[in-house]
């Protein structure tokens, strides 16, 4: 059963920085591309970024470029998301989600989130 | 960026109805290489985190129930929900993955009437 878990939530300044982690089991993590997708509260979903299987490319939205580094740990089937210069709208709870194993880039799996609060 | 549009944003139905709600892009999201649309519709319910239904605009996740159905091509798509559940309540996604940056349409919230 895949299962994907994120940690690393919580209160944090404007400004400051904080990095989430997601522990993958289940499946061979190494063969999967994988992606932050976040959700303020009360609202939609947004996608945060996405990495590919070595680790080599990375992508992301505007609003994050520059701002948030994602990183993967292949021995450890480990997913981060480091975010840095955080804003009050970086305010969600962010998801951990798996890509399919196939073309496309779809979000096949998803964790139960972790709440990030940028607040002073 | 691709702008996906999702109409109604909530729909209040009873158990038994067949729902449909829609989801347009901005640009078209059939890929000529294959002749596929890059699509997906996912389902999110109170307190929970999304589950894919649908990708590839029509290809029903493994585990979903076939009254739920994707369809549509180009910029237009819907899903239908044959008869609808209690269970069934919940919001609605569209994603676009044609193109990076991936974008989800707004929602639509299924109520019960």
């Amino acid at each position: 059963e895949v299962q994907l878990v994120e940690s690393g939530g919580g209160l944090v300044q404007p400004g400051r920085s904080l990095k989430l982690s997601c522990a993958a089991s289940g499946f061979t993590f190494s063969n999967y591309y994988m992606a932050w997708v976040r959700q303020a509260p009360k609202k939609g979903l947004e996608w945060v970024a996405t990495i590919s299987t070595s680790g080599s490319r990375t992508y992301y939205p505007d609003s994050v470029k520059g701002r948030f580094t994602i990183s993967r740990d292949n021995a450890k089937s480990s997913l981060y998301l480091q975010m840095n210069s955080l804003k009050s709208e970086d305010t969600a709870t962010y998801y951990c989600a798996r890509h399919p194993g196939i073309k496309g880039h779809w979000f096949a799996y998803w964790g139960q989130g972790t709440l990030v609060t940028v607040s002073s | 960026d691709i702008v996906m549009t999702q109409t109604p944003s909530s729909q209040a139905v009873s158990a038994g109805e067949k729902v449909t709600m829609s989801c347009k892009s901005s640009q078209s999201l059939l890929y000529s290489g294959d002749q596929k649309n890059y699509l997906a519709w996912y389902q999110q319910k109170p307190g929970q985190s999304p589950k894919l239904l649908i990708y590839l605009a029509s290809t029903r996740e493994s585990g979903v129930p076939d009254r739920f159905i994707g369809s549509g091509s180009g910029t237009d798509f819907t899903l239908t929900i044959s008869s609808v559940q209690a269970e069934d309540l919940a919001d609605y996604y569209c994603q676009q993955h044609y193109s990076y940056p991936d974008t989800f349409g707004a929602g639509t919230k299924l109520e019960l009437k």
